[in-house]
């Protein structure tokens, strides 16, 4: 199975600030790489696929980037409706595996 | 507006056995693979199963194979999740996700819970 890791688990933040969080694939998953936010209570919702590519509605302040082992996923001017967990997710082999997720609090 | 309703959880002793239902709207539901996903109290996603458009294909987690059956019935527009000798760490938020070409999970249902205690 290919282990995904997430850094940092848990980051304090302000309004405002440049958000990163990087995921790491314990083997080469070239850019099959997808971001989820979920909000507590709240089913996750998808952010970006394909390391890169803004799904459909999701503000331009998110952005992703990386390919092979190591990606990441930056918000550019953190908002006060972006206070979530983050999870990575591989789409390159079966069993489907997900990062541990990354907590984005104020 | 693609929309999907998960049904079916419950409190249910261990060895026990649930049907999961997830009612799908508002896309072409045979066109899509399916999966379920889930997610322990306060821990991390856990992708469980998925299935093909015409039900060709099915593939399962390690961590449930032999337990756990994905089915799914086009003309109903319903995806269901047969869980069988269920155990303590089957306890989770189990939620149906609409899987794309690229395998990734672009809609969710809001996910029903599965309690397992005697």
């Amino acid at each position: 199975d290919i282990q995904m890791t997430q850094s940092p688990s848990s980051l304090s933040t302000s309004v405002g600030d440049r958000v990163t969080i990087t995921c790491r694939a314990s083997q080469s998953i070239a850019s099959y790489l997808n971001w989820y936010q979920q909000k507590p209570g709240k089913a996750p919702k998808l952010l970006i696929y394909a390391a890169s590519s803004l799904q459909s509605g999701v503000p331009s302040r998110f952005s992703g980037s990386g390919s092979g082992t190591d990606f990441t996923l930056t918000i550019s001017s953190l908002q006060p409706e972006d206070i979530a967990t983050y999870y990575c997710q591989q789409s390159y082999s079966t069993p489907w595996t997900f990062g541990q997720g990354s907590k984005v609090e104020i | 507006q693609v929309h999907l309703v998960e049904s079916g959880g419950g409190l249910v002793k261990p060895g026990g056995s649930l049907r999961l239902s997830c009612a799908a709207s508002g896309f072409s539901f045979s066109d899509y693979y399916m999966t379920w996903i889930r997610q322990a109290p306060g821990k991390g996603l856990e992708w469980v199963s998925y299935i093909s458009s015409s039900s060709t294909y099915t593939n399962y987690a390690d961590s449930v194979k032999g337990r756990f059956t994905i089915s799914r019935d086009n003309a109903q527009n319903s995806l269901y999740l047969q869980v069988n000798s269920l155990r303590a760490e089957d306890t989770a938020v189990y939620y149906c996700a609409r899987q794309t070409g690229d395998n990734y999970f672009d809609s969710w249902g809001q996910g029903t819970l599965v309690t397992v205690s005697s």
